[in-house]
């Protein structure tokens, strides 16, 4: 199984700022199977990036994602207040079994 | 407009079972792989099970493996899980969730399982 695991566990940044999220996997993830999910308080989770680096639909362009093998970034190149929220990877590449990540928080400092 | 909504939860005793149910509109069900996750109180996403479209391809995480059982009704647009043995450690909430090609495209909005004495 692979684990993924997420640092910060909090982020504290004000609007405006860039914000830069890791998620490290334990062993490399195949083909960059690898997306990226917002999560705001009393909502289910919502897609923002697979495949590493792709944008879902409707994503704004300030969202990117990097990386290969074990190591991923999430970059928000300026923090809109909406995206003050909790954000976890998560790993697609032995469907229907998968793994997330413990997420890292993204605040208001 | 896609809905998926869970039903079922509730408070449990230690050792005892649930049924849980997901109803799915407003896509094509048995296009999509089917998935429970689920959420402590105040924790992160934990991946619970998944489903084939087909139910071909079964997977559980190690910590529900033996005890809960993920199954669909495609003709009802429906997703279940039962869960034998709960433990406190179990007590969640449960979303059930859409994907295609592993990804979660759909989501509901969960049902709360406690299991407490």
């Amino acid at each position: 199984e692979i684990v993924l695991t997420q640092s910060p566990g909090t982020l504290s940044l004000s609007p405006g700022e860039r914000a830069t999220l890791s998620c490290r996997a334990s062993q490399s993830v195949s083909s960059s199977y690898l997306a990226w999910y917002q999560q705001k308080p009393g909502q289910a989770p919502r897609l923002l990036i697979y495949g590493a680096s792709s944008r879902a639909t409707g994503i704004p362009d300030r969202f990117s994602g990097s990386g290969s093998g074990t190591d991923f970034t999430l970059t928000i190149s300026r923090l809109e207040p909406e995206d003050f929220a909790v954000y976890y990877c998560q790993q697609y590449g032995s469907s229907p079994s998968t793994t997330f990540g413990g997420g890292t928080k993204v605040e208001i400092k | 407009e896609v809905q998926l909504v869970e039903s079922g939860g509730g408070l449990v005793q230690p050792g005892r079972s649930l049924r849980l149910s997901c109803a799915a509109s407003g896509f094509t069900f048995d296009d999509y792989a089917m998935h429970w996750v689920r959420q402590a109180p105040g924790k992160g996403l934990e991946w619970v099970s998944g489903i084939s479209w087909n139910s071909g391809s079964i997977g559980y995480a190690d910590s529900v493996k033996g005890r809960f059982t993920i199954s669909r009704d495609n003709a009802k647009n429906s997703l279940y899980l039962q869960m034998n043995s709960l433990r406190a450690e179990d007590t969640a909430l449960y979303y059930c969730a859409g994907a295609t090609g592993g990804l979660f495209d759909y989501w509901g909005q969960g049902t709360l399982v406690t299991v407490s004495s």
